[in-house]
């Protein structure tokens, strides 16, 4: 069975452009979070959408947005991008509602500059 | 707020050492608690989880047992080898919100 798909794995943005990256989950699974990880702030939580359903969301400003289609495949997007946006952009699928286990893509890593 | 907080790193070690990395947890329920493991340029990989108090997690040689009393959840291994060098991620979560919330990450280096 297929892991976890990130697309892009690379990208190079310019302050104030803004930029889509695409999370594909595994076959079945129906739940997929994001996670931002940076050296300084660790891994922190972006959101979490079931059935094309945001259904958590972390403290994360407005211009950090994502959406899930009716395949289950997902994509976050970043308006305005910062310096600070720079970072690992993971992202996980489970199974359902209740699934304790998270499979991890390979990320995708923003460079802003 | 929940938080988890692991053990300073880096940590060096030699092959055939015994490993323990320390986390501990603050949590306003009774989260499930997990071990995460990230080799170079890689994603997380799901390495142990326990999901009630005294339930402990094995996994490759690796155990982690789930203690309420002193809210931990210690890493530990009985004898390591290079290819465990990775930085490893202690975590919580509660049933029915896919929401981790990750300790800082210790790093880990075998030396042959």
């Amino acid at each position: 069975k297929a892991g976890v798909t990130q697309t892009p794995r690379y990208l190079i943005k310019t302050r104030g452009q803004q930029v889509t990256l695409s999370c594909s989950p595994i076959s079945g699974h129906r739940s997929v979070s994001w996670y931002q990880q940076t050296p300084g702030q660790g891994l922190q939580f972006l959101f979490e959408y079931f059935s094309e359903t945001q259904r958590n969301k972390g403290n994360f400003p407005g211009r950090f947005s994502g959406r899930q289609f009716s395949n289950s495949r997902s994509e976050m997007n970043v308006s305005t991008l910062e310096l600070g946006d720079s970072a690992l952009y993971l992202c996980a699928s489970s199974f359902g509602q209740s699934s304790y286990e998270q499979y991890f893509g390979p990320g995708t890593r923003l460079t802003v500059t | 707020g929940d938080s988890v907080t692991q053990m300073e790193g880096p940590v060096t070690l030699s092959e055939e050492a015994f490993l323990t990395i320390n986390c501990t947890y603050t949590a306003t329920g009774y989260p499930s608690l997990f071990w995460y493991v990230q080799y170079p340029g890689e994603g997380l990989q799901l390495l142990l989880k326990a999901t009630k108090a005294d339930d402990k997690g094995s996994n490759k040689g690796f155990e982690a047992t789930y203690r309420k009393e002193t809210t931990s959840f210690h890493l530990e291994k009985g004898s390591v080898q290079v290819s465990d060098s990775a930085v490893y991620f202690c975590a919580l979560m509660y049933e029915g919100a896919q929401k981790l919330v990750f300790g800082q990450g210790t790093r880990l280096t075998i030396n042959p």
